[in-house]
């Protein structure tokens, strides 16, 4: 089955410092990937959507300068939290979509990513 | 935008028990999924339904497009089916604020 990957699981950083977060699709290429963000016992609020070789585009609300998305390859994208603070302290979870016939488009969701600022 | 709407946004079951959970949006989809997460957080792809219905083992799905909502079943419910359970409508995945189920041994 399709397997998306994030790395790191967990980060703690000082506030100030910029934190990285990688999320792979390992086992196919993905036409798109999605950033979303989850407040304890919450939904899945949705950051940003990013295609492969093009600028992502972001939710209203969502600062592009605080939240950077690089997406690569078709099997990359990047979240970097600039300039991180306590607010920004949250669990982070990508996913990749991919076509999958009679499925159809078809998202695959990495394991998540538990930020905290100091 | 369009709005999803889960119920009930709690459930506690006895082990062994059935249950159906819904989830309403308000505009017609393209797309629509129901995802379970685990209490580590982890997504995983239940149903791919945005129409019709599917049955995988214990748990089946049905929606019903035209009166824009969809129902999850899930027979002889076990601990381990305890979590939040999610549906998302759309190709941008617009997420219902979920329903948590608690099953009881």
């Amino acid at each position: 089955g399709a397997v998306v990957s994030q790395h790191p699981s967990r980060v703690i950083c000082k506030s100030g410092t910029s934190v990285k977060i990688e999320c792979r699709s390992l086992d196919f290429q993905a036409t798109t990937m999605f950033w979303y963000r989850q407040f304890p016992k919450k939904s899945l609020m949705l950051m940003a959507t990013s295609n492969e070789g093009s600028k992502a585009t972001y939710e209203q609300g969502v600062e592009k300068d605080k939240f950077l998305i690089n997406h690569a390859s078709l099997t990359l994208s990047t979240l970097t939290v600039t300039s991180a603070h306590p607010e920004d302290s949250s669990f982070y979870i990508c996913s990749a979509q991919t076509w999958e016939g009679l499925l159809g488009d078809t998202q695959y969701f990495g394991p998540g990513t538990r930020l905290t600022v100091l | 935008g369009i709005q999803v709407e889960q119920s009930p946004p709690d459930l506690i079951l006895q082990e062994g028990a059935n249950s159906t959970l819904r989830c309403n949006f308000s505009d017609s989809v393209n797309n629509l999924q129901w995802f379970h997460q685990n209490p580590w957080g982890q997504l995983i792809n239940l149903f791919y339904i945005p129409s019709g219905t599917k049955q995988n083992g214990r748990l089946s799905a049905t929606t019903v497009a035209t009166e824009r909502y969809s129902l999850l079943y899930i027979s002889s419910s076990q601990t381990t089916d305890s979590g939040v359970y999610f549906c998302a409508v759309n190709n941008d995945m617009r997420f219902g604020a979920g329903t948590r189920l608690t099953v009881k041994p």
